[in-house]
């Protein structure tokens, strides 16, 4: 059983560089979360889907968009990277928002 | 919007002793409650939750939490930590019903020493 799997797990950008984090889980949710988490700051929500076909801003979203490509996938994409990206993130998912999340493993990102 | 605050930032225990980690928020309307865990390396675990009912929540490897609404509070607890515990921990609450998204507090450190 899978669960929700991020790849890649590390990257190394430069700054200016785009990419794309993917995101996969198969657990039939139907709700799924971009966090990035920093020391000290704890995991912020970058951008959700509540649904298929739908995605909201969470509270850092400049810098990403996101795509909820169907139900299994939702990646995230950096445009043109800044070292301030440089972080950990987190992909989640939850059968509908009021129940508890899952996460990935995680990808180590950092941009030089 | 909510806020979650966790109090103690790094925590240091050796084998044995109690942990209690406190975790407040400030929404004041009904919650829904996790503490969560990430051993290092690893993704967060849910350890345990609250909807409603007893206020007093077990979860899994022995931690439990309880919640005080009048305090706002969800603070776990374990009566005897062992080295295997050592990890992040996180708090996270949300606004009952609706499309609310979980807000998490900024973690706990927890080191416990062999």
């Amino acid at each position: 059983n899978a669960g929700v799997t991020q790849t890649p797990k590390f990257q190394v950008l430069k700054t200016g560089q785009s990419m794309t984090l993917q995101c996969a889980q198969d657990m039939n949710h139907n709700s799924m979360y971009w966090y990035r988490q920093d020391p000290g700051m704890g995991l912020r929500l970058i951008y959700y889907s509540a649904s298929e076909g739908t995605t909201d801003k969470g509270e850092v979203p400049n810098g990403y968009n996101v795509s909820r490509l169907n139900k299994r996938e939702f990646s995230l994409r950096l445009e043109s990277a800044a070292p301030s990206q440089t972080s950990v993130y987190f992909c989640a998912s939850s059968p509908q928002q009021n129940t508890e999340a899952f996460f990935g493993q995680g990808t180590r990102l950092t941009v030089v | 919007a909510q806020s979650v605050s966790q109090h103690n930032h790094h925590v240091i225990l050796s084998e044995a002793a109690s942990l209690e980690l406190g975790c407040n928020y400030s929404y004041g309307g009904t919650v829904n409650l996790f503490w969560y865990v990430q051993y290092p390396g690893q993704h967060l675990q849910l350890l345990l939750k609250y909807f409603s009912g007893d206020p007093l929540v077990k979860g899994i490897k022995g931690f439990e939490a309880e919640f005080i609404k009048s305090k706002f509070s969800f603070n776990l607890r374990k009566p005897s930590v062992q080295w295997s515990d050592t990890a992040e921990y996180f708090c996270a609450v949300r606004r009952s019903g609706g499309s609310y998204i979980p807000t998490f507090g900024r973690g706990t450190s927890l080191i416990v020493h062999p």
